[in-house]
């Protein structure tokens, strides 16, 4: 089961940064927090992860807080292809190392 | 580098009957993920296999199946097929490590007539 809460949808301003939030406030201490995104029913896309280090790459950025219950998944300059629902995901330890999907954010991005 | 290839890209079967998906996984990984979209719906687990073995399942009846080959390449199985197992079937391969990322083939769209 899912253990990450997110908006359902959102809309941002083609240019401008995306925000995307994730409340994972029951992650454990060796639990990490991925980031993917799915573009229209294609094969979900690998973004990000990280675990209580700040992480950014090609892509996009990822803030944890400190005490780890949250994290803001940031597009620095979102373009219309970020349109796309996406996923945070906890990567649960004791059930099997597997992915669970939660229903994600739907980003609109609005020229 | 090729990506996680699945095949076929579509597939259009008749209930009651088989359909065999198949999965060839990113060189070097050793673990392979089934997953199951039905439209409009979230990404559902349904196996997980590593070196050959399973090392779990989802919440799904017994006549989804599957197994992993020595090449680390992976087919599933479902049998009696039912009209609501129309779905994208999704495929993805990691490192056996647990702190990597997985990727993800572009999935088998099933459909069942």
């Amino acid at each position: 089961d899912a253990k990450t809460t997110q908006p359902t949808s959102m809309d941002c301003a083609e240019g401008r940064a995306a925000n995307l939030p994730c409340n994972h406030s029951t992650i454990s201490g060796n639990e990490y927090v991925y980031w993917y995104r799915q573009i229209h029913s294609q094969g979900p896309q690998y973004i990000i992860h990280g675990l209580k280090n700040n992480e950014t790459n090609e892509m996009a950025s990822l803030i944890i807080t400190e005490d780890r219950k949250s994290s803001t998944l940031i597009l620095p300059h979102a373009t219309l292809r970020d349109t796309a629902v996406y996923y945070c995901i906890v990567r649960v330890a004791n059930t099997g190392n597997q992915f669970y999907f939660g229903t994600g954010t739907s980003l609109t991005v609005i020229p | 580098e090729a990506g996680v290839t699945q095949s076929p890209t579509h597939l259009i079967k008749t209930r009651g009957q088989q359909a065999t998906l198949r999965c060839s996984p990113i060189s070097g990984h050793t673990s392979v993920y089934w997953y199951q979209q039905a439209l409009g719906l979230g990404l559902q687990f349904l196996l997980w296999y590593d070196e050959g073995e399973e090392r779990n399942r989802g919440n799904f009846p017994p006549r989804f199946s599957g197994r992993q080959f020595p090449n680390y390449s992976s087919e599933l199985n479902v049998n009696a097929l039912e009209l609501e197992d129309s779905a994208l079937y999704l495929c993805a391969s990691s490192l056996g490590t647990f702190n990597t990322e997985a990727f993800f083939g572009q999935g088998t769209r099933l459909t069942v007539v």
